[in-house]
């Protein structure tokens, strides 16, 4: 295990349609985030899990977007009918607390476009 | 909210001149971290600062953490071309687990 993995690293779809990425967190964190980045900008939060519990999530996550991680390893975020807004790179980051060095780390990211 | 404000947005100097970023907020952060990254690829993490007035420096980079724990700087000294990137400073939260990233300072550093 080499670090966090994103899957798609690119998607494009046309507005209406629903997409789904997945991340794979490096195997012994127990912590994982999700954000959003617009191009040029910092990321912004979308929502952590602790394990398999979702313990957060931002305001900015609407109706139309749910986060998973079932099993407290892999986690999945979908976005229903998609609209132009949502453009942008997803962003996982995994983070071992309690016994680690305190650092997340992130995955390559998942750019959506919708046309 | 909690926001982290960062200055300049863009900077774009000769390899050799020295450079610094700022992250400002009216915030308290339990902690502050700065990142850089590159096109296509996630943030990487370059320092962690717990302490109010801590320093930090990594080779070339002198990392600040501000007395009152809201501020922060990055110098570089002597830029080179390979430390063109976003640089990221990121506020750890009293209140919760999240962290609260900056707006990004992009850097292009010319040969």
């Amino acid at each position: 295990d080499t670090g966090v993995s994103q899957n798609p690293r690119h998607k494009i779809t046309k507005r209406g349609q629903n997409v789904t990425f997945r991340c794979d967190p490096i195997s012994e964190h127990n912590r994982l985030y999700w954000y959003r980045q617009t191009l040029g900008q910092g990321p912004e939060f979308l929502t952590y899990f602790q394990n398999e519990a979702q313990l957060e999530k931002s305001r900015l996550l609407s109706d139309r977007f749910s986060a998973e991680r079932p099993k407290g390893s892999f986690s999945t975020l979908e976005i229903q009918r998609t609209e132009q807004g949502d453009s942008a790179m997803y962003l996982c980051a995994s983070i071992l607390t309690g016994m680690g060095t305190g650092e997340l780390f992130f995955g390559e990211g998942s750019r959506l476009t919708v046309l | 909210t909690q926001l982290l404000e960062q200055s300049p947005q863009f900077l774009s100097i000769q390899e050799g001149e020295n450079l610094t970023v700022y992250c400002n907020s009216s915030s308290v952060f339990s902690s502050l971290q700065w990142y850089r990254q590159e096109p296509g690829e996630g943030p990487v993490l370059l320092v962690t600062v717990v302490t109010g007035g801590e320093v930090k420096k990594l080779k070339r980079l002198t990392f600040q953490f501000g007395d009152a724990r809201k501020d922060s700087s990055l110098h570089i000294t002597a830029a080179q071309p390979g430390d063109t990137g976003l640089y990221l400073c990121a506020g750890g939260s009293y209140n919760t687990d999240k962290l609260i990233f900056g707006t990004g300072t992009r850097l292009q550093v010319f040969p």
